[in-house]
């Protein structure tokens, strides 16, 4: 089944403490990004990746990190947790870019105290 | 800045009615609108897109529209269902350079109740 899993699904953490979000897709797409969504905003993009090696940053990527070593993978990494990083996270991948479908995963919602 | 606004933001309507949605945008240029439908609790899923010259497009009971001069695009549900209930978001794309950033609209919430 075609799919973009995200690991974990929920997430209680504290402040400063580093913490990895993993993103997998199955679909061979060259295009993978992240996303948060917090209540009254739309949708905010963090980062973004093209293809291997190549990323990028969205809207709001600070305090965010990625890395894409592979094509399937796609992790959002917190270096140090603030509690404005509370929120709905979500991974999404197309088969070339923005303008395709995006198919999305079920989220990750991050709590940080 | 590219700004997407959508209207209303939340909307309750009977079984078996109908409802439009509209999208107001100011990216520009314009390439194309894709409304996405948001299950409580799962990630978006692409419902329709919309090309510049396009003027509708339907998708079962999902009938989306465009006016690319007035930068307007609705979606209008026909026969609602319970299952209808969800967010509907509206994203339009700029083709800037290869740019692969996206703007995506506030959404608007439907509940649909029998």
């Amino acid at each position: 089944e075609a799919q973009v899993t995200q690991n974990p699904r929920y997430l209680i953490t504290v402040t400063g403490k580093k913490l990895t979000v993993t993103c997998s897709q199955n679909m061979n797409h060259e295009y993978m990004s992240w996303y948060r969504q917090d209540p009254g905003l739309g949708l905010r993009q963090i980062y973004y990746s093209m293809n291997v090696e190549v990323t990028d940053k969205g809207d709001v990527p600070e305090g965010y990190k990625v890395s894409r070593k592979e094509k399937r993978n796609f992790p959002l990494i917190l270096e140090s947790p603030s509690p404005n990083q509370t929120s709905l996270y979500f991974c999404a991948s197309s088969l070339e870019g923005v303008n395709q479908p995006q198919h999305f995963g079920d989220g990750t919602r991050l709590s940080i105290l | 800045k590219n700004q997407v606004e959508q209207s209303p933001q939340s909307l309750i309507i009977l079984e078996g009615k109908n409802c439009t949605l509209q999208c107001n945008y100011t990216v520009s240029p314009f390439s194309n609108l894709r409304w996405y439908k948001q299950d409580t609790g799962r990630g978006p899923v692409s419902l329709t897109i919309m090309t510049f010259s396009e003027n509708t497009k339907s998708n079962g009971r999902y009938t989306a529209t465009l006016d690319a001069d007035t930068k307007q695009s609705s979606l209008h549900i026909t026969a609602s269902q319970l299952s209808d209930s969800a967010s509907y978001i509206c994203v339009p794309f700029s083709p800037s350079g290869g740019y692969q950033k996206v703007t995506f609209g506030t959404g608007t919430k439907l509940q649909v109740i029998p």
